[in-house]
């Protein structure tokens, strides 16, 4: 079981918006900063926001990171096919060792 | 741009030790902005993280894996390395190595991996 909750799955279609969500507690998102990944079976995952709301050079804006409290969000809108993969949040944890959650598929229908 | 690249066993026996060695390309792992990480993914779970090393050599461990976990760095290959004792079926996993930033600010800490190796599969098996 992940120390990190995310939704096991969402969907949406095409053009649509869907958020993601992050659960955590006081001792790692409630403090620390918060970053997501998409990951592609068979492919190495891809860093999509960092610091809670940053995104990387090459990441469009149809991708965005929020955070309150011990809890964060992936939004992301203008939904296409190949949006579909498992997304990861992660953070680092007062036990002093990073920690992630258990991933969400989207799927676009 | 910096690329990583795992490789060792695909099969190790239950009671052995699994070893994988990650080689960096474009860049030099003694950098010392980095750390230098291993992340696996066990069938149907989340990401685990596994662990790091600082370029000082520094090491931080999952707590639940800390009694089991070695990782190591050669900075003359430009690689890191990474050994977990007494395996089970439980340790299956695609292990993939990893680079990530971190920050420690007053009341928090900043915490990302923005380079990912592919990832090999590793089944532990009799």
């Amino acid at each position: 079981q992940s120390v990190l909750t995310q939704p096991p799955s969402v969907s949406a279609a095409p053009g649509q918006k869907v958020t993601i969500s992050c659960s955590g507690s006081s001792s790692n998102i409630g403090n620390n900063y918060v970053s997501w990944y998409q990951h592609l079976p068979g492919t190495a995952p891809k860093l999509l926001i960092y610091d809670n709301n940053k995104r990387p050079s090459g990441i469009p804006d149809r991708f965005s990171g929020s955070k309150s409290g011990t809890s964060a969000t992936l939004g992301i809108t203008g939904l296409q096919t190949g949006d579909e993969a498992d997304y990861y949040c992660g953070t680092w944890d007062s036990s002093l060792s990073a920690v992630f959650g258990g991933g969400t598929k989207l799927t676009v229908l | 741009q910096v690329q990583l690249q795992e490789s060792g066993p695909g099969l190790v026996k239950p009671s052995q030790t699994l070893s994988l060695t990650c080689t960096v390309s474009g860049g030099s792992i003694s950098t010392g902005s980095y750390y230098w990480s291993w992340i696996r993914q066990t069938a149907g779970k989340g990401l685990e993280w596994v662990g790091r090393i600082y370029p000082s050599g520094s090491t931080n461990y999952n707590p639940s894996l800390k009694s089991r976990v070695t990782i190591s760095l050669d900075t003359v290959k430009n690689q890191f390395s990474l050994k977990l004792s007494s395996v089970t079926a439980a340790d299956t996993a695609v292990y993939y190595c990893a680079r990530d930033r971190f920050f420690a600010a007053p009341h928090s800490y900043y915490y990302y991996v923005d380079v990912w190796g592919k990832g090999t599969t590793v089944t532990v098996s009799s």
